[in-house]
């Protein structure tokens, strides 16, 4: 399995704070995604990257930004965090990638106060 | 735009009984189509996929999907649930000559003895 490391696991940050979750993968897959998951809307997507510095937004990016500098870590930044992005953040590579096979991370639970 | 709907979001069977969990997508052209299963407090698993080989997928735990163009659903079943088939099921879509992969807002599954 490709090994895909979220961290950190649990995070409670107070309303118009940065916040910064990252996704790392050690296999060099050149696909990552951001995903949030709430109650009753699934997961949605956020951004994705297709390679070092190419990226692109998802359907809910609005207030989220993302880096991509090497090929193993894609960042997610909550640039001034809000409630509204209370939420359980997932990220997911794909790997391989001819075989459209997504793999997930474990999650991160992020609150905000 | 594309999109995958999830018709329940809750789904209960008794143990022995048959799992059908419905999903329906919107496309034009056929996409590869996704279940993950995510069990509580945990990350998403994939179940099966379906990318334009045989439209009668077999997926992991005894589960199973095929994939009707005509009627563009990609229902997921089994013929004899159990206990621990209980958690949460998401249909998925990559969309035709797209990076991305879409959501359905998901079905839970209780089982009961």
């Amino acid at each position: 399995d490709a090994g895909i490391t979220q961290s950190p696991r649990h995070k409670v940050t107070e309303t118009g704070t940065p916040v910064t979750l990252r996704c790392h993968q050690t296999e060099n897959h050149r696909y990552m995604y951001w995903y949030r998951q709430d109650p009753g809307h699934g997961l949605r997507l956020i951004h994705y990257s297709y390679g070092v510095k190419d990226t692109d937004k998802g359907e809910v990016s609005d207030g989220y930004s993302v880096s991509r500098s090497k090929t193993e870590d894609f960042l997610l930044t909550l640039e001034s965090a809000t409630s509204s992005q209370t939420s359980v953040y997932f990220c997911a590579i794909r790997a391989p990638e001819k075989d459209y096979g997504y793999t997930f991370g474990s999650g991160t639970r992020l609150t905000v106060v | 735009a594309q999109s995958v709907t999830q018709l329940g979001s809750h789904v209960s069977v008794s143990e022995g009984a048959l799992v059908l969990l419905r999903c329906n997508y919107s496309s034009s052209v056929p996409p590869y189509l996704f279940w993950y299963v995510q069990y509580p407090n945990q990350g998403l698993q994939l179940l099966l996929k379906y990318t334009s080989a045989a439209t009668l997928v077999k997926g992991i735990n005894g589960f199973e999907a095929e994939f009707k163009k005509s009627e563009t659903s990609f229902h997921l079943t089994k013929p004899s649930a159990h206990m621990s088939d209980a958690a949460e099921y998401f249909c998925a879509v990559s969309p035709y000559n797209t990076d991305k992969l879409i959501f359905g807002t998901g079905t839970r599954l209780q089982v009961f003895p």
